[in-house]
C-alpha cells in the first residue's frame, strides 16, 4: 500500500512554455500534499504545501505565480511551472500525507529539463 | 545552526556489516521521526516512522529515538549492496506539519 505516482517522469520543454506535473495518491486519501525540488547531491527543498480544496502555502522565496499548485481532490495535486526557464530545470518530487495515519509517502519524481 | 544535522558521508562498508546512521536536532518540539531511503534519480522511500523514544524494529532495520539527547539513529543489520543509497532523516512537530529533513547520508555497501 501507500503508493504515490507522478506523471510525467521526465519532460523536456522549450523556454517560455508551461509544464504541468501530476501527483496522485493511488491507494489512500491525502488531505495534504507537498511539492519539493531537489538539485543534484542535495537534500529536498520544500516548495509548497497543498491542502485539498484550499490555496497552497508557499515557502519563502518560491514564486507562487510561477509555480501554480492545485489540489482538486483527496488523491490529486498538480504543479504547473509557468513560463519555464533553464534555471527551472530540476527534479520535482511530490509527497502525500496519509489522512488516516500521518506518514508522508513520496512519488518517484519528475525530471524537468528546460532548453 | 541547522535544525537537523546529519553527517553527509559517504559511508562505505563491506557487505554484512552493521550500519549506524545518525541525526541530531535542536528543536525539542519535534515529536515525529522518519527515515527515508533514496536511490539515485528516484523519490524517497519511507523506511521507518516513529513518535516515541525507544527502539522500533522492522526486518533488518531498527530506528532508535532518544528525545532527551535529541538524537535519532537508524541501524541496518546484515547490510547488502542493494542498501547502497542516500538515507534521509526527517522530523516534524506534529504529524500534520511539514517535514524538516537532514542533508542525507550516502551509504555504499561493497560486496
Amino acid at each position: 500500500g501507500a503508493v504515490v505516482s507522478q506523471h510525467p517522469s521526465r519532460v523536456i520543454c522549450k523556454s517560455g512554455t508551461s509544464v504541468k506535473i501530476e501527483c496522485r495518491s493511488l491507494d489512500f486519501q491525502a488531505t495534504t500534499m507537498f511539492w519539493y525540488r531537489q538539485f543534484p547531491k542535495q537534500s529536498l527543498m520544500l516548495m509548497a504545501t497543498s491542502n485539498e480544496g484550499s490555496k497552497a502555502t508557499y515557502e519563502q522565496g518560491v514564486e507562487k505565480d510561477k509555480f501554480l499548485i492545485n489540489h482538486a481532490s483527496l488523491t490529486l495535486s498538480t504543479l504547473t511551472v509557468t513560463s519555464a526557464h533553464p534555471e527551472d530545470s530540476s527534479f520535482y518530487i511530490c509527497s502525500a500525507r496519509s489522512t488516516s495515519r500521518g506518514e508522508q509517502y513520496f512519488g518517484p519524481g519528475t525530471r524537468l529539463t528546460v532548453t | 545552526q541547522k535544525e537537523v544535522e546529519q553527517d553527509p558521508g559517504p559511508l562505505s562498508v563491506p557487505e554484512g556489516a552493521i550500519v549506524s546512521l545518525n541525526c541530531t536536532y535542536s528543536n525539542s518540539a519535534f515529536q515525529y521521526f522518519m527515515w527515508y531511503r533514496q536511490y539515485s534519480r528516484k523519490g524517497p522511500e519511507l523506511l521507518m516512522y516513529t513518535y516515541s523514544s525507544g527502539n522500533k524494529e522492522d526486518g533488518r532495520f531498527t530506528a532508535q529515538v532518544d528525545k532527551s539527547s535529541k538524537y535519532i539513529s537508524l541501524f541496518i543489520r546484515d547490510s547488502q549492496p542493494s542498501d547502497s543509497a542516500t538515507y534521509l532523516c526527517a522530523m516534524s512537530r506534529v504529524n500534520t506539519d511539514k517535514l524538516i529533513f537532514g542533508t542525507g547520508t550516502r551509504l555504499q555497501v561493497f560486496p
